[in-house]
């Protein structure tokens, strides 16, 4: 079991909007601004999308969007494209021993 | 460019141990903090150590405190993973990941391929 909590999965129809939630506790989403969010496509290594709960990497699509209201975080895919289905990882700091926990990830199909 | 590229993965019994590498290219090494990131055939991403950039500081998820050691040679822009005492749980690809700063912040930006751990008899 994970310690954030994400949907199996999502999906939307090309040039939709699609949002994944990721809640967790005031131990970790909910105290710190250290949300971040990755991208996986099957048989490869996770991309990272979004950093501290809002903040984009240069050279991700302004399409990616990150927010945070209360233990819930929420990453949103504008004007969804064939590429961008993959499976999704949330992450958060906590303030447990173990630094760093991980959601279960969410598997957007695009329809 | 970055590049990781991990190796030292394979077989290994229950009990055994194995030391895995990541080989770090296209920018200052010890300007970086370092991270292990596994993940379990068909499940989801779990972190499990990181590494200051002076290799002063080591950090590491509760399931694998006392058994796996990480360190760096910044010399030879290397990070290693040591890994002792393996368990049947143990089973994972695991990806070398790149942290923004040379602290531990709680984030990767660069990935590796990652290397496959079996854990079996």
């Amino acid at each position: 079991q994970s310690a954030l909590t994400q949907p199996a999965s999502v999906s939307g129809s090309p040039g939709q909007s699609i949002t994944i939630s990721c809640t967790g506790t005031s131990s970790d989403v909910g105290g710190y601004n250290y949300v971040s969010w990755y991208q996986q496509h099957p048989g490869k290594a996770p991309k990272l999308m979004i950093y501290d709960v809002s903040n984009r990497p240069s050279g991700v699509s302004n399409r990616f969007s990150g927010s945070k209201s209360g233990n819930t975080a929420s990453l949103t895919i504008s004007g969804l494209q064939a590429e961008d289905e993959a499976d999704y990882y949330c992450s958060s700091y906590t303030s447990s021993s173990t630094y760093v926990v991980f959601g279960g990830g969410t598997k957007l199909t695009v329809l | 460019e970055v590049q990781l590229v991990e190796s030292g993965g394979g077989l290994v019994q229950p009990g055994g141990s194995l030391r895995l590498s990541c080989a770090a290219s296209g920018f200052t090494f010890s300007s970086y903090a370092m991270s292990w990131v596994r993940q379990a055939p068909g499940k989801g991403l779990e972190w499990v150590s990181a590494i200051s950039g002076s290799g002063g500081s080591t950090y590491y998820a509760d399931s694998v405190k006392g058994r796996f050691t990480i360190s760096r040679d910044n010399s030879k822009n290397t990070l290693y993973l040591q890994m002792n005492s393996l368990r049947a749980e143990d089973t994972a690809v695991y990806y070398c990941a790149k942290i923004p700063t040379t602290v531990f912040r709680y984030y990767f930006d660069y990935w590796g391929q990652g290397t496959l751990v079996t854990v079996s008899s």
